[in-house]
């Protein structure tokens, strides 16, 4: 068990330009989160899937944010026409359905849009 | 919404000293983790507390449960370098699987 992976761990892109980060859980969770996290608060909840289906998205995930998870495995984080207030860390966590709520966090993929 | 606040923000002390953090809400909750985040890691889970009342201990650390159920505090005894992060509190309504960490009280212990 190699914990919860996050490539890559930091990206500089220019304002306008398209990212994609992944993320491969604890292999053998089924649910992976994806989080926000800019600087003085806490992580904030964008994306939920149980297995390869996207079941909750939140209201920060705008059209310009899409998530998959093709085989229930990894799964990927785009941001597409990347925005200055992109800039954050962004975090995935994965655990395993009948285990309560606890989440195993990746060391996050830090985000500069200039 | 839940109105989520984690007091102190920020937190200087020396090895040694004892400190108390606390999370409080207006909302009822089925329970409660505490998760710490160093810099440049991802937050890690420290304990889940369930039942109002209910005081847990990780070594040095000393978990509480309100008795209603809406707030919690975490003290830390003899404070170490090594207690330096960011403590999240992580209130579990039971409505969904999404974590709503509050900001966080950023502890800074120095030798």
């Amino acid at each position: 068990d190699t914990g919860v992976s996050q490539d890559p761990r930091h990206k500089i892109t220019k304002r306008g330009q398209n990212v994609t980060f992944r993320c491969d859980p604890i292999s053998e969770h089924n649910r992976l989160y994806w989080y926000r996290q800019t600087l003085g608060q806490g992580p904030e909840f964008l994306t939920y899937f149980q297995n390869e289906a996207q079941l909750e998205k939140s209201r920060l995930l705008s059209d310009r944010f899409s998530a998959e998870r093709p085989k229930g495995s990894f799964s990927t984080l785009e941001i597409q026409r990347t925005e200055q207030g992109d800039s954050a860390m962004y975090l995935c966590a994965s655990s395993l359905s009948g285990s309560g709520y606890e989440q195993y966090f990746g060391p996050g993929t830090r985000l500069t849009v200039t | 919404t839940q109105l989520l606040e984690q007091s102190p923000q920020f937190l200087s002390i020396q090895e040694g000293e004892n400190l108390t953090v606390y999370c409080n809400s207006s909302s009822v909750f089925s329970s409660l983790q505490w998760y710490r985040q160093e810099p440049g890691e991802g937050p890690v889970l420290l304990v889940t507390v369930v039942t109002g009342g209910e005081v847990k201990k990780l070594k040095r650390l000393t978990f509480q449960f309100g008795d209603a159920r809406k707030d919690s505090s975490l003290h830390i005894t003899a404070a170490q370098p090594g207690d330096t992060g960011l403590y999240l509190c992580a209130p579990i309504s039971g409505s969904g699987y999404a974590l709503n960490f509050g900001k966080g009280t950023s502890l800074l212990v120095t030798p």
